[in-house]
Formats: C-alpha cells, sequence, structure tokens
C-alpha cells in the first residue's frame, strides 16, 4: 500500500523558517516525481514546488521562489520542503504528492494527510 | 498561466442523485485533466485521470469526459460516502492548476 506521511508544520513567526519532511513507503520511492501542494485554511489547492525521480530538475511556483527549496533523500525515501522568510500567506496544510507513473509531470495519483504551517506572531 | 474554472462552486443534492460537475480551462489541455475527491481533514484522492479513465478501486458511478478546454465530471447515483468536495487539475502546462472546487452536500 503506497503511503506519504508528512511531518515538521508547527507555528512559526513571519520572516522565519520551517523545514517539512515526507516519507513514502510501499512503493520504489526513486522512481517516483514527488511534489508539494498546499491549502490555506478553507480554500482551494495551490501547487507549490516537484521535484524530478534523480533530483535533477525541480520546478517551483512564482508564489514561493527564492524562498522555498524542494529536495529529496531516495536513500532515506524522503522528500523535503525548506521554507524560509515565511509570510502569513503561507499558512496552509501542506500535502506531499507523487506523480504517477503514466509519463507525466505533475499527475498526481497519491497524497499524504498533509501537515499544517501556521505563520503568525 | 492556465486558468481552471470550475462550476457550481456549491450544490446540494441527495442519495441517488445524478450530479454533474463542469470545468473549463483558458486553452486547450488536450487530455491532462484529473479529478479529486477531499474530505474534511483528508488528502486528495484521485477519481479519474487523463479526463475520462477511471483510477482503479473507484467505483464505476463515477466518471469523467471531454477534451480541449471543456470537461464534466459525473457521479450516476450519489451516494452517502460521496458527500465531499471536489476539484479538477490540469497538467497540461507548468505550473498545474487547479479548479477552485465544487462542495457537494446533503439536501
Amino acid at each position: 500500500e503506497v503511503q506519504l506521511v508528512e511531518s515538521g508544520g508547527g507555528l512559526v513567526k513571519p520572516g522565519g523558517s520551517l523545514r517539512l519532511s515526507c516519507v513514502g513507503s510501499g512503493f520504489t520511492f526513486s522512481d517516483y516525481g514527488m511534489n508539494w501542494v498546499r491549502q490555506a485554511p478553507g480554500k482551494g489547492l495551490e501547487w507549490v514546488s516537484s521535484i524530478s525521480s534523480s533530483g535533477g530538475f525541480r520546478y517551483v511556483a512564482d508564489s514561493v521562489k527564492g524562498r522555498f527549496t524542494i529536495s529529496r533523500d531516495n536513500a532515506k525515501n524522503s522528500l523535503y520542503l525548506e521554507m524560509s522568510s515565511l509570510r502569513a500567506e503561507d499558512t496552509a496544510v501542506y500535502y506531499c504528492a507523487r506523480d504517477a507513473d503514466r509519463g507525466s509531470y505533475w499527475d498526481f495519483d497519491y497524497w499524504g494527510q498533509g501537515t499544517l504551517v501556521t505563520v503568525s506572531s | 498561466d492556465i486558468q481552471m474554472t470550475q462550476s457550481p462552486s456549491s450544490l446540494s443534492a441527495s442519495v441517488g442523485d445524478r450530479v454533474t460537475i463542469t470545468c473549463q480551462a483558458s486553452q486547450d489541455i488536450t487530455k491532462y485533466l484529473n479529478w479529486y475527491q477531499q474530505k474534511p481533514g483528508k488528502g486528495p484522492r484521485l477519481l479519474i485521470y487523463e479526463a475520462s479513465n477511471l483510477e482503479t478501486g473507484v467505483p464505476s458511478r463515477f466518471s469523467g469526459s471531454g477534451s480541449g478546454t471543456d470537461f464534466t465530471f459525473t457521479i450516476s447515483s450519489l451516494q452517502p460516502e460521496d458527500f465531499a468536495t471536489y476539484y479538477c487539475l490540469q497538467y497540461e502546462d507548468l505550473p498545474p492548476t487547479f479548479g477552485g472546487g465544487t462542495k457537494v452536500d446533503i439536501k
């Protein structure tokens, strides 16, 4: 069974930093592109960042460019999101999502349960 | 960026009803559209991929159609467990973008 488990969320002050993690199991992690998608409280879904299976290609939304960095450690079956210069508008539940093995990027098939990041003084 | 216009934003329906949700893309996305179901406190669940393909394990009352810019998602006979919020996603181009969501609740 495919499982994605996020962690690392919490309360952080504006301008602060946080590192999110996502551990994958039930599949060969190193074979799949991975992604972060967020959802502000009571709002819709917003793509944040993607990384290819090897880590060689990375994409990031304009809204977080220069502040968020995606990375992965295939030996640890783990995906990361380093967040800095956090703003109130970054407050959201952050989900990790796997790319389906159908030859397309951003074709998200499995999602985690999410981790809440709250940016507030 | 490709804009996804999803409608309606909410609807009330009864068990057994047929429910239809639409997504319109601001430009041609061929077949690269997925439909997801999300329940409170949970991550989204993939129901339909490439506009019309049923994900493994998803009940056959869910279906999708369309190509280009206009897409439709249908629940043929609404069940109690189907009350949730539904989202479309286009992945034809970067950035991938979601529709605004449709909340389906009990009439």
